[in-house]
């Protein structure tokens, strides 16, 4: 099976902008979950997604959202960047509920 | 509440020593614990997990033991190579609701391991 796949890989927006990350989930996945991570920080949760539904969100404000699609694709959008969202944001899918997570590359934003 | 304890939360040793990371959580009901390894520049990545119904598995030079009663799980490395130089991630599944049965995977803050030639 291919892996989790994320786009872009790298993008670099500046303060007040919005962006949209995309996540694949293995075939067969029905949950995605989405992670923060700065630099020498741990793995933040942002959100989780089973079967379209929102179903588990962390600590973050709300200009942070994301939805997911019938196929499992997930998305996950900031609006009003600021400079401290620059971060490594990892989706990962997981065949269900306190499953074993599958990582993918993660996608690099950097706001300036 | 959701709470996964991870230490140390930096690790040093030589090539060739032993490496101990330990993680305690507080549902009692959580059943599956995976451990992650991240190397710089790379997603986290499986490499060991452990269900409630043992007490003890082992890949090769890393194991992972579970204690249930005391709440807590560890990773064992033996032999360390430099490649084993990384951050570690443990995990334990905390249910959302008693009602739904879906849980979430919380993760611990992480471990750098270091393994000096």
């Amino acid at each position: 099976k291919a892996g989790v796949t994320q786009t872009p890989r790298y993008l670099i927006k500046t303060r007040g902008q919005q962006v949209t990350l995309s996540c694949s989930p293995i075939s067969g996945h029905r949950s995605v979950s989405w992670y923060q991570q700065t630099p020498g920080q741990g793995l933040q949760f942002l959100f989780e997604y089973f079967s379209e539904t929102q179903r588990n969100k962390g600590n973050f404000p709300g200009r942070f959202s994301g939805r997911q699609f019938s196929n499992s694709r997930s998305e996950m959008n900031v609006s009003t960047l600021e400079l401290g969202d620059s971060a490594l944001y990892l989706c990962a899918s997981s065949p269900g509920t306190g499953r074993e997570q599958f990582f993918g590359p993660g996608t690099r934003l950097t706001v300036l | 509440g959701e709470n996964v304890e991870q230490h140390p939360s930096t690790l040093s040793v030589q090539e060739g020593d032993s490496a101990v990371i330990k993680c305690t959580y507080s549902d009692s009901a959580s059943n599956y614990f995976p451990w992650y390894k991240q190397e710089l520049g790379k997603r986290p990545q499986l490499i060991i997990d452990i269900r409630s119904n043992v007490g003890e598995k082992k890949d090769q030079r890393i194991a992972v033991t579970l204690n249930k009663t005391a709440k807590h799980f560890s990773l064992h490395i033996t032999e360390t190579q430099p490649e084993d130089s990384a951050v570690y991630f443990c995990a334990a599944p905390q249910a959302l609701s008693m009602n739904t049965g879906f849980q979430k995977l919380v993760f611990g803050t992480g471990t750098r391991l270091l393994v000096s030639p």
